[in-house]
């Protein structure tokens, strides 16, 4: 059974960056689309960013300026920065794999269970 | 367009049939996946493709799609189901991903 865990600060100062990795076991990450989407609180589900495992990456055009997004084949993690942080950046933050079944078809098959970030001096 | 649109909330009588829908013009090239999120939980997949179903997700649950619309279907809805609901796909691009803004649903 695939297993993600994401670990990292639950506080961040304003202006400061946000760090997180996303541990996964049962699989190695050395395929498939790994993500980090995040979730502010009472709100929707907002896509932050991929990467492939061979190292490419996709970001959020309205985050691409200020996230950076690595992968760790060798530990099988990958982690998220996230710079110049506001309190707007105070969400739930999700790690998740992305399967691609076709060149149509991709979903989240499997999610970490998500841990709070909240960004305050 | 990367947006996906769904309805804010829906409402359903216990037993009965419910649709939740989701357009945008990415859906036209793009298959949509569909998540339930209760409360305090991720988001679990509940559907994806053209009306496919992860193992352990009860088959009350059904997708379709239509040019720009996608849409989940649960037939017999029952207590359990209450949650939010988002739909996702890939935007236009291909290089970009884009979730709905969830659907509330209530069970009666």
């Amino acid at each position: 059974q695939v297993q993600l865990q994401e670990s990292g600060p639950g506080l961040v100062k304003p202006s400061e960056t946000l760090s997180l990795t996303c541990t996964v076991s049962g699989d190695s990450i050395s395929s498939y689309y790994w993500s980090w989407i995040r979730q502010p609180p009472g709100k929707g589900l907002e896509w932050i960013g991929y990467i492939y495992y061979s190292g490419s990456t996709n970001y959020s055009p309205s985050l691409k300026s200020r996230v950076t997004i690595s992968i760790n084949t060798s530990k099988n993690q990958f982690s998220l920065k996230l710079r110049s942080v506001t309190a707007a950046d105070t969400a739930l933050y999700y790690c998740a794999r992305e399967y691609s079944e076709s060149s149509s078809l991709y979903y989240f098959d499997y999610w970490g269970q998500g841990t709070l970030v909240t960004v305050s001096s | 367009s990367s947006e996906l649109t769904q309805d804010s909330a829906v409402s359903v009588a216990l037993g009965q049939t419910v649709r939740i829908t989701c357009q945008g013009d990415s859906l036209r090239y793009y298959y949509a996946s569909w998540y339930q999120q209760k409360p305090g939980q991720a988001p679990v997949l509940v559907i994806y493709g053209k009306n496919n179903r992860p193992s352990g997700i009860p088959d009350r649950f059904s997708g379709s799609s239509s040019g720009n619309t996608a849409s989940l279907t649960i037939t017999g809805a029952q207590a359990e189901d209450e949650a939010d609901y988002y739909c996702n796909s890939r935007d236009s691009s291909g290089n970009h991903l884009v979730f709905g803004g969830g659907t509330k649903l209530t069970v009666l």
